[in-house]
């Protein structure tokens, strides 16, 4: 069980084009979702959290108009990098926080290598 | 400011040598320790969740500890297959249920 699947799981793009990620909880329900970035030999750095039917929040330092976000259903979120460039290349890893458990766990994504060239 | 550091950045054991992982933490409000093992080019998997002073879990050979200022990752006799970046996170009282990440350590095994 608490299965987070992304889509896709690498990506390469042009500099200027946008990319979508999708996260997806697989086996329950998720009214927040977290989105994370993390550079080579970094740990994850917290982007914003999202949260079903309603904006997203970002932290400080995260451009919203850039990476939007969007958590449509309860099972579905979505990020997208607009305008890209090289500097954004990293891996995304999404998280999701299961509604109906009384603990905090977030379960995990495989992540997302986006390259941008 | 809230912070979370662990040590050692590596450490490369020989099978069967049993070790510890240190996650220090100065926050304020804390509202849960986590482990998770994050393998090359994959998300973090969920270990274990801490959340008072004098806590222990225990999941085959890992064991984590809490206390006031630190918590233990205890790896008993690891295997090659437990090879992997430990990364411990915290939850404060003031960010929701988002996680505050420590950079982690990489932990590789020899046989």
């Amino acid at each position: 069980g608490a299965v987070v699947s992304q889509h896709p799981s690498w990506v390469i793009c042009k500099s200027g084009t946008s990319v979508k990620i999708e996260c997806r909880s697989l086996d329950f329900q998720a009214t927040t979702m977290f989105w994370y970035r993390q550079f080579p030999k970094q740990s994850l750095m917290l982007m914003a959290t999202s949260n079903e039917g309603s904006k997203a929040t970002y932290e400080q330092g995260v451009e919203k108009d850039k990476f939007l976000i969007n958590h449509a259903s309860l099972t579905l979120s979505t990020l997208t990098v607009t305008s890209a460039h090289p500097e954004d290349s990293s891996f995304y890893i999404c998280s999701a926080l299961p509604g109906s458990s009384f603990s905090s766990e977030q379960y995990f994504g495989p992540g997302t290598r986006l390259t941008v060239t | 400011e809230d912070q979370v550091t662990q040590s050692p950045e590596a450490l490369r054991l020989q099978e069967g040598e049993s070790s510890s992982l240190n996650c220090s933490y100065t926050v304020s409000g804390l509202r849960g320790l986590f482990w998770y093992r994050q393998d090359p080019g994959k998300g973090p998997e969920f270990l274990f969740t801490l959340y008072s002073a004098g806590e222990e879990k225990e999941k085959e050979r890992l064991k984590a500890t809490l206390t006031k200022k630190e918590s233990f990752l205890h790896i008993t006799a690891p295997k090659p297959e437990d090879s992997a970046t430990y990364l411990c996170a915290v939850r404060i009282s003031n960010s929701g249920y988002a996680l505050n990440f420590g950079k982690g350590t990489s932990l590789l095994v020899t046989p």
